[in-house]
Parts: C-alpha cells; sequence; structure tokens
C-alpha cells in the first residue's frame, strides 16, 4: 500500500534562507514521487517529479527534490526562500504501476518571514 | 491553451440532497481524474474516467459517482450528501499513452454541505 508523511503540518522561515519540507513514502511498486504547490484559493501546480534515472530533480521556482531510496525519502528543497513561496505544499506517490493517480500526504504550509 | 476548467466554483447544500460538478478537460486531453480535498488535507483520489468509462476508482462509496462524455468532459455525481461531503473537489485531465502521463489540476470547485 502507498502512504505518505510530511514532517511538519507547519514551517516557517526568513526570506532568504533555506526551504526544507520534509517528505517520507512508502510504495508497494517502485515509486513515482512528486511535490505540488498549492496557493489559496488555487489548484495543485506540479513542482517537480521523479519517475526513473537521477535522483536529483530540478523542479520549477528554483525548487530541487532528491530521492533517497535507503531513507524511503524525497525532500523538497530551496537555497533561498522568497515571498512568494509562501503556500501549501503537497507530496505525492503514485496509487499503483501503470497508474497515473496519485497518493498525497496531508501537506506543509509554507510561511516565508520577511 | 485553455486549462483545466471547473464550475461552479463554489455551491451550497443541505444534507441529503443531490449535487453534480462539472469539469472540462485541458485542450488535448482525453482522460480525466478527480479528488477530494477535505479542509487541512491532502487531496483524496475518487475514480478516473478514460473513454468514457470509469477505470479506476479510490475508496469511496457508491454515492459518488461520475461520467465522461464523447467530448472528454466530466461530472462528478454524489448523492444523499453528508456533512463530510463538505470539501474542495478537484477535476485533473491527462492524455492516455505509455509511460507516465502527468496530471494537470483545475482550480477546484468548493462545495459546502449545511
Amino acid at each position: 500500500a502507498q502512504s505518505v508523511t510530511q514532517l511538519g503540518s507547519h514551517v516557517s522561515v526568513s526570506e532568504g534562507a533555506l526551504v526544507l519540507l520534509r517528505c517520507n513514502y512508502s510504495s508497494s511498486v517502485p515509486p513515482y514521487l512528486f511535490w505540488y504547490v498549492q496557493y489559496p484559493n488555487q489548484g495543485l501546480q506540479l513542482l517537480l517529479k521523479y519517475t526513473t534515472g537521477a535522483t536529483l530533480v530540478k523542479g520549477i521556482n528554483g525548487f530541487e527534490a532528491e530521492f533517497k531510496k535507503s531513507e524511503t525519502s524525497f525532500h523538497l528543497t530551496k537555497p533561498s526562500a522568497h515571498m512568494s513561496d509562501a503556500a501549501e505544499y503537497f507530496c505525492a506517490v503514485r496509487t499503483w504501476a501503470g497508474a497515473n493517480n496519485l497518493f498525497f500526504g496531508t501537506g506543509t504550509r509554507l510561511t516565508v518571514i520577511p | 491553451d485553455a486549462g483545466v476548467t471547473q464550475s461552479p466554483t463554489h455551491l451550497i447544500k443541505t444534507r441529503g440532497q443531490q449535487v453534480t460538478l462539472r469539469c472540462s478537460p485541458k485542450s488535448g486531453h482525453d482522460t480525466v481524474s478527480w479528488y477530494q480535498q477535505a479542509l487541512g488535507q491532502g487531496p483524496q483520489f475518487i475514480f478516473q474516467y478514460y473513454e468514457e468509462e470509469e477505470r479506476q476508482r479510490g475508496n469511496f462509496p457508491d454515492r459518488f459517482s461520475g461520467h465522461q462524455f464523447p467530448n472528454y468532459s466530466s461530472e462528478l455525481n454524489v448523492n444523499a450528501l453528508l456533512l463530510g461531503d463538505s470539501a474542495l473537489y478537484l477535476c485533473a485531465s491527462s492524455l492516455a499513452g505509455t509511460g507516465y502521463n502527468e496530471q494537470f489540476f483545475g482550480p477546484g470547485t468548493r462545495l459546502t454541505v449545511l
């Protein structure tokens, strides 16, 4: 069965500081992993994804994530936070092999302090 | 190029009523998935439609049903509404094919059940 755990429902960082959002997963099939961002009253936007190949994945808006199989982790990072990064972030894993539907974590709300 | 659109934006219903939500997929997409996002939670997969048939289903009761039309648009129907059905309902579209096919999300319909 698939599951996603996001450590920390709320994370606050200062503008210009490192952003680190944690995600651990469990998957009974080779995992495809995703990070989505959701701004208030909007849908989900894909930040980045890992399917196969390179374990360090770069996404939009300066975000990147590293797939670590031994740690079952897929943490999201950004070297320098910007005010516009304030949003809700969701980690997700595909539901089963051959499908493109997703199992989401409960989300982490990122606050950026000026 | 229009993205995924959903209607209505907001909806208020009372317990026991029935509701229909609508989704138009991104241009060129033929597959539609529906997700329920309760307040403070991550989205949960309801079901997916392709070629006018339900192909995959998550852990939702039969009160949740859907339909896909020949133009690939889709409806989500919920019967006998419960207070717990209050949520943001997200539609996601994709193009079927080999390999992983990214889902694009709409802005959602906010359903409130009183």
